[in-house]
């Protein structure tokens, strides 16, 4: 069963435009990561995210906790064809993670 | 460099047989996990360590055995390979399993079992 629920499933852009991803559970978590992952390669950490509310940012990435910490978004400001990978989110509970959003940035 | 190191990067298995995915990490991490990641599915655990000695079963260990006898290494072995277990499996290692740690993977074993 899948504790994390990430949409959309697939997601394909134009360089320039922004995207939104999402990561949502029933549960409350006390912490959740975002990983992108590229092909052939291993999830890489690209931030934690811990008190309900928080926003940081990564460049033009944006991470947001929901206030009640069972949600998050990440935001991409004028995607680049280097964003394209699978990006997952993770939490602490059960060492789970979501079955990820694919994003591809056309040039 | 400094991380998580897998080996081998691919191989093919005939049914019934066994065989060891070896990983290495060289950043005196304590706990240590293993994934296998299946399109649509995500990273599912197979199993994990939280130290030399200590390791425990994640959400999908049928078929597969771990231990843990020195903290850089975390080897995973299938007994007796099934096509099911035709995935590509990730080591992944981190400081702490507690909050906000984050992991870090090496870059995977693609495993056909045939």
């Amino acid at each position: 069963t899948q504790l994390l629920e990430q949409s959309p499933q697939f997601l394909s852009i134009q360089e320039g435009e922004n995207l939104t991803v999402y990561c949502n559970s029933s549960s409350v978590f006390s912490s959740l990561q975002w990983y992108r992952q590229e092909p052939g390669e291993g999830p890489v950490l690209l931030v934690t995210v811990v008190t309900g509310g928080e926003v940081k940012k990564l460049k033009r990435l944006t991470f947001q906790f929901g206030d009640a910490r069972k949600d998050s978004s990440l935001h991409i400001t004028a995607a680049q064809p280097g964003d394209t990978g699978l990006y997952l989110c993770s939490n602490d509970y059960k060492l789970s993670f979501g079955a990820g959003t694919t994003v591809t940035v056309r040039a | 460099n400094a991380g998580v190191t897998q080996t081998p990067k691919f191989q093919v298995l005939k049914t019934g047989q066994s065989m060891t995915l070896q990983c290495a990490q060289d950043m005196n991490h304590e706990y240590m996990s293993w994934y296998r990641q299946d399109p649509g599915m995500g990273l599912r655990l197979i199993h994990y360590s939280v130290g030399a000695g200590i390791t425990d079963q994640g959400e999908v260990p049928n078929g597969y055995n771990v231990s843990r006898s020195t903290t850089e290494d975390f080897p995973l072995r299938l007994l007796s390979a099934a096509p099911s277990q035709t995935s590509v499996y990730f080591c992944a290692s981190s400081y702490s399993k507690s909050v906000g740690y984050g992991y870090t993977f090496g870059s995977g074993t693609r495993l056909t079992v045939v």
